[in-house]
């Protein structure tokens, strides 16, 4: 089975500087996709980036990217030039290729976002 | 232009007393999830339904059961609440079993007394 792990439960982070959310992941499967979920504060989840595993581009989505080190099985989120808007809980989350849409979650990272 | 609604958003509920959670989509959906989230853990997939294909997990407890009575409705029956039932609850849905992206609900937070 996969597990996800998440060792960091808080983060601190001033605006419009950057913080690196930090991830890892078990698996045998060679085949996979990696995503960054956001939950605000009483709303829902929305998906931030995601990342397959066959690829060795690191994905990219406006201030938000990613360094996935596959060998290590390291899967970090960058937010530069952050905003109050993106204090929120954030969830890693691992999903296999082959059969299935099941989303295997971390237990999360709190980002609080200070002035 | 909420696309997954969850109803209600705080549910409580007595020890032992049936209790259900609605969640309805306006995405034209075919697969509905429902994740258990208590505080402090990872949000963990109960079951999801393909259309009307209900795949349940294999460690949810049997006081749990879904139903799907049309595309754009899906709930979540927990027949005998105990204390160890309060949690988040999300419903999620994707186009289909291989799309990327699952869109949430905002919960309903359960609390068992």
């Amino acid at each position: 089975a996969q597990t996800v792990t998440q060792s960091q439960p808080e983060m601190s982070v001033q605006e419009a500087e950057t913080v690196t959310l930090s991830c890892t992941y078990d698996t045998s499967e060679s085949d996979y996709y990696l995503f960054w979920y956001k939950q605000p504060p009483s709303r829902q989840m929305i998906l931030v980036i995601r990342q397959e595993a066959y690829k060795q581009q690191n994905a990219t989505e406006n201030r938000f990217s990613v360094n996935f080190q596959k060998a290590a099985k390291s899967f970090s989120l960058k937010i530069s030039d952050s905003q109050l808007g993106d204090a929120a809980m954030y969830f890693c989350a691992y999903r296999s290729a082959g059969g299935g849409n099941k989303l295997t979650f971390g237990t999360g990272t709190q980002l609080k976002v200070e002035l | 232009d909420a696309m997954v609604i969850q109803n209600p958003r705080y549910q409580v509920t007595q020890f032992g007393k049936p209790v259900t959670l609605s969640c309805s989509q306006t995405l034209n959906h075919n697969v509905m999830y429902w994740y258990q989230q208590k505080s402090s853990q990872a949000p963990k997939l109960l079951f999801h339904y393909y259309d009307k294909d209900f795949n349940n997990e294999a460690d949810t407890p049997d006081n749990f059961q879904s139903r799907r009575p049309n595309t754009s409705f899906c709930f979540l029956d927990i027949r005998s609440p105990g204390l160890g039932d309060a949690a988040m609850y999300l419903c999620a849905t994707s186009r289909d079993m291989t799309s990327y992206e699952q869109y949430f609900g905002p919960g309903t937070r359960l609390t068992v007394t």
